[in-house]
Parts: structure tokens; C-alpha cells; sequence
């Protein structure tokens, strides 16, 4: 079973610029998670989707931060316009059932620095 | 809210001994704690998790277990290889939802 793809594995953009992350779950898993990672730090959740609804996007930063998951497959996080405080990695995870489990599986992660 | 403490931050073993990493949680109602193991340059891995009607689990080396009186849960790996060497988080998950808050993990050093 392939695992939850992401990409780009590494970023560097100016702060002010824009900047997307993809990512493809495990197949058939149906709620997908986008964590930021700031170094030294352990995963903090920015939005939850169930198929391709939003569950929890309360720690967004919706001034800057948008993600959306079409088809309730494949998603993006993007950051518009990015800040130096930004810089962290981004990691994906997704979820075996609608609702019913705990596991998550996580992604390789996108590492992105601000300058 | 849910907020989740791990200590130490650091830790240093001998090959071939034992780590512990300890974690406590303040919401009383947390009912899965999973342990992360994140070694550089990949996403954090599951490699154990414990719900709250099950004081002890065991997988090979590594082991876990629950204090729900105390809301403390501890991780622990025998016979420590250098390849156990990784960064490991806590997690507990937040009533109500399947979502978890993470601890700030402990980063183990096995040395051989």
C-alpha cells in the first residue's frame, strides 16, 4: 500500500510570495489532516477534512492560510502572502475510516523557508 | 483545552539498554495516546498506541503504559539499537474527536 505522497519536499520563497503544497492520501481514506511542524516543535493541526468538507479549521490562519480538498481526494495548503514566521514543515496526514478510527498516517512533509 | 507535556527532551543511551519518555496529559476524558517515532527528513511514524481501557501494551521492544489516576503515559523501548535513534512524540486525542494534540518530543540518542 502506497503511502500519503507530498510535494514539493522543500521550499524556499521570500516572504510576501505565495506558495501551495499538495498532497495525495492513502487511497480510500477518507478524513485527511495538514499539520505545521516548526522546529524543535511537535505537530500542530491547521484544518481537518472528512471527504472533501471541512471538520475543524479553527487554528488556520484564514487571512493567509487557505486549503481545499476536491473530490475528496487529493488536497493543497496554500499560504498567501507568506510571513518569515512561516517557515516550518508542513506535513499531511490521513485517516483509514470516515470517523471511526484514530490512526493517522503521516506524509514526508514539505519543508518550507521564509526569507 | 487539551495540552500535553513530554519529558525529557533529550535522551542518551548505550546500546543495548533501556529508554523511557514520559508524557502527561491534563484532559481526563482523552481516550487514545499514540506514540510517534520521526527520524530525519520523514514524517512521524505510528509505532504503538494505547486506549484508555488498556493500562499496557507491548509490541517487541517497545512497550506502553497508562496511568489514567495520574494521566500520565510512558514509552518504552528495550534493548535500544542505534537504529531506535529518532525523535518520538506523544500524542493524546481530544475528547470528543479524533483529532490529538502532540508533545514537544524527546530526542533519543542511542550510542553504540
Amino acid at each position: 500500500e502506497a503511502g500519503v505522497a507530498q510535494s514539493p519536499r522543500y521550499k524556499i520563497i521570500e516572504k510576501r510570495q505565495s506558495v501551495a503544497f499538495w498532497c495525495n492520501p492513502i487511497s480510500g481514506h477518507a478524513t485527511l489532516y495538514w499539520y505545521q511542524q516548526i522546529l524543535g516543535q511537535g505537530p500542530k493541526l491547521l484544518i481537518q477534512f472528512q471527504n472533501n468538507g471541512v471538520v475543524d479549521d479553527s487554528q488556520l490562519p484564514k487571512d493567509r492560510f487557505s486549503a481545499e480538498r476536491l473530490k475528496g481526494v487529493d488536497s493543497t495548503l496554500k499560504i498567501q502572502p507568506a510571513k518569515l514566521e512561516d517557515s516550518a514543515v508542513y506535513l499531511c496526514a490521513s485517516s483509514p475510516k470516515s470517523g471511526g478510527t484514530y490512526e493517522q498516517y503521516f506524509g514526508p512533509g514539505t519543508r518550507l523557508t521564509v526569507t | 483545552g487539551e495540552n500535553v507535556e513530554q519529558h525529557p527532551s533529550t535522551l542518551s543511551v548505550q546500546e543495548g539498554d533501556s529508554a523511557v519518555i514520559k508524557c502527561t496529559y491534563s484532559d481526563s476524558a482523552s481516550n487514545y495516546f499514540p506514540w510517534y517515532k520521526q527520524e530525519l527528513g520523514k514524517g512521524p511514524q505510528l509505532i504503538i498506541d494505547i486506549r484508555s481501557n488498556v493500562g499496557e501494551k507491548k509490541d517487541q521492544r517497545i512497550a506502553v503504559t497508562l496511568n489514567k489516576t495520574a494521566k500520565h503515559f510512558s514509552l518504552h523501548i528495550t534493548e535500544t539499537q542505534p537504529e531506535d535513534s529518532a525523535v518520538y512524540f506523544c500524542a493524546a486525542s481530544i475528547p470528543g474527536t479524533y483529532k490529538y494534540i502532540f508533545g514537544t518530543g524527546t530526542r533519543l540518542k542511542v550510542l553504540a
